[in-house]
């Protein structure tokens, strides 16, 4: 699976739209790029995945880019709930073996 | 919520002493996984299962055991637990189609103390 690189940490104040940067540059054709994040303690939480067009749930939106290389997932209104670490992981779309977590962005929302 | 529990959801034990950690689901999701999460290390998968009695090693499969003899239960042992797997466990089953299994859902977690 290709690696990723993200921010160790971002900033947002609440009530703003949150974008969340991932670097995925050695992304293969077949690989798609998935989020999580995860509130303290708690398990990881699914929040969109994509493999080359912009997707959009009721939590989030993903913006990957033409080449595939990067993708920004967006908050639009961060709520200081939006506060936790962010997983930018890429990963083909069968098989069972599950996902490989990095250390993600952690997301701190201000009031 | 796609019915994952986890039990126990807290345990300390003994050095020494075996220790099964169980997660089950409702809904007979095919793919289930063990990830154990640490300070400084992140999640890291422990064993995974394709199907009943199918079972495969991951990152940090030393030192712990699997089994899946049904579809909804997918037990996590430690044989002789040691101060190193002190932990918080969390169990995942992937709710994706079969073209994407990456899409997984989380149980509560289990958290281990061994003294």
């Amino acid at each position: 699976d290709a690696k990723t690189t993200q921010p160790p940490s971002m900033d947002c104040a609440e009530g703003r739209a949150a974008n969340l940067p991932c670097n995925h540059s050695t992304i293969s054709g077949n690989e798609y790029v998935y989020w999580y994040r995860q509130i303290h303690s708690q398990g990881p939480q699914y929040i969109i995945h994509g493999l080359k067009n912009n997707e959009t749930n009721e939590m989030a939106s993903l913006i990957i880019t033409e080449d595939r290389k990067s993708s920004t997932l967006i908050l639009p209104h961060a709520t200081l709930r939006d506060t936790a670490v962010y997983y930018c992981i890429v990963r083909g779309g069968g098989g069972a073996d599950g996902l490989t977590f990095g250390k993600g962005t952690h997301l701190i929302i201000q009031p | 919520d796609a019915g994952i529990t986890q039990s126990p959801r807290h345990k300390v034990t003994e050095t020494g002493t075996p220790v099964t950690l169980r997660c089950h689901q409702t809904e007979n999701h095919r793919y289930m996984y063990w990830y154990r999460q640490d300070p400084g290390h992140g999640l890291r998968l422990i064993h995974y299962s394709y199907g009943v009695k199918d079972t495969d090693k991951g990152e940090v499969s030393d030192g712990y055991s699997v089994s899946r003899s049904k579809t909804e239960d997918f037990l996590l042992t430690l044989e002789s637990a040691t101060s190193s797997q002190t932990s918080v466990y969390f169990c995942a089953i992937s709710v994706g189609t079969s073209l994407n299994t990456g899409e997984l859902f989380f149980g509560e977690g289990s958290r281990l103390t061994v003294l």
